[in-house]
Formats: C-alpha cells, structure tokens, sequence
C-alpha cells in the first residue's frame, strides 16, 4: 500500500534554472495538494488540484510557478527561474474524497509525501 | 489574528505525563480539524482528526473540538521520547465556501524528557 511518493527528494538548481517537482498521489486518491514550508516557518497551502483541473492555486505565487496533474502521470510542481528564495521544502499530499459547498459532506483527511528539499544556490 | 494559533513553545513533559497541545482557529464555519506531527526534516504525518463537538481517542491520543470557542486540542497521554516532535494544528479554512486548503498553525514543539 504505496503512499505518496514525491521525487526527486532533493534538488538542487542554480539561480534562473527551472525546477521540476513530482508528486504521485496514494492508490485510489485522485486529489493533490502543494504545500511550501519555509525554514523556521509553518506549512502554507500553494494549489489544489484534480485530475486535468487546478480547483483552487490560491496560494500559488503568481509568476513563475504553476503545477499540473494530467490524465496520465503524476502532478507536476513547476518553478521556472528560481531564486535563492525558493529554497524550501515542498510537500506534496493526497485526499480520497473532497466536498463542495452544495453538500454536507465535509473535506477528507490529507496525507503527505516525504517532500522535495530545493536548494537555490 | 491568526487564521490558525499555536502556542510554539517548546514545551517539556516528563516521560509518562500528559502533554496538551492547543489550537484557535478564526474561521467560525470550519468543519475538519487535524493534528499533524513532523519529525526535524521529515513530512507531517496524520495523527488525528476530528470533525464533531467533543472528544475523539485514539491509544495514547485524545483530540478535543469546542466549536462554539473556536478551539481544538491534542492530549497525548503516557508520554515517551518518541512523541517528541513538533505538532501542527491544522484546520480546513473556508470549507463553507467550497475551500479544501488546510490552513496550519505554526507547530508546537514538544520535547518529552526521560
């Protein structure tokens, strides 16, 4: 019962590279979440994802980062043009279920991956 | 304020006590309620969660929601060294709205002492 798996686990990208982060979410989970936890600072939601749709990049940067999750393959977490403050660990998580506000059901617990560390030098 | 408030501590239990870990949240609609813990450069890993009024045990944790006061807890009883980590409180924000981010606190970091 394979869970989340990210990769690569460490990356590391000089300044103006691009970086390439994958995420493959646990069997039977069709929902993605990216997260961005900075050193000495907390865990903060970038974008939410479904197969083929973004539901919800509200917390995504708005330039030089954008993810996907196609029909096929894992989704894909992209940042062109890094800079030293990318650095950070980015985490990747998984969901079965996920509720609208049209029904009563509420969200579904989270699982994470082990995360990709970028190093920006 | 804070969407979500954690004490950051640290906090020190002696091995065998029983360590409580607090979370405010500022959303009155929030419904999902989860407590992480994170491992010094390793990922969250779900310990517990809880959507209703009231306590939840599971072994050695119990989960508290007060919804009325905005607040949720984590009793982790019989302590041990191996529940020293950090602890995120984390709170779907915005559900009403449609919202599946999490919002977390910015961690608890517990050292249980032998």
């Amino acid at each position: 019962n394979a869970g989340v798996m990210q990769n690569p686990r460490h990356l590391v990208r000089r300044r103006g590279q691009e970086a390439r982060l994958r995420c493959s979410p646990m069997k039977g989970h069709s929902h993605v979440y990216w997260y961005r936890q900075l050193p000495e600072e907390g865990l903060k939601f970038m974008v939410y994802l479904q197969k083929e749709n973004i539901i919800d990049e509200s917390g995504m940067p708005k330039e030089r980062f954008s993810a996907e999750f196609p029909k096929e393959g894992p989704s894909i977490l992209r940042i062109q043009q890094v800079v030293r403050g990318d650095s950070a660990a980015y985490f990747c998580a998984s969901s079965p279920f996920s509720a609208g506000v049209l029904t009563s059901v509420r969200s579904y617990e989270q699982y994470f991956g082990p995360g990709t560390r970028l190093t920006v030098t | 304020q804070k969407e979500v408030e954690q004490n950051s501590g640290p906090l020190s239990v002696p091995e065998g006590a029983i360590a409580s870990l607090n979370c405010t949240y500022s959303d009155r609609g929030s419904q999902s309620f989860f407590w992480y813990r994170q491992y010094s450069g390793k990922s969250p890993e779900l310990i517990m969660f809880i959507y209703s009024n009231g306590d939840k045990e599971d072994g050695r944790f119990t989960a508290q929601l007060n919804k009325a006061s905005q607040y949720v807890s984590l009793l982790i009883r019989d302590s041990q060294p191996s529940d020293s980590a950090t602890y995120l409180c984390a709170v779907n924000i915005g559900w009403a709205q449609g919202a599946q981010k999490l919002v977390f606190g910015q961690g608890t970091r517990l050292t249980i002492n032998p």
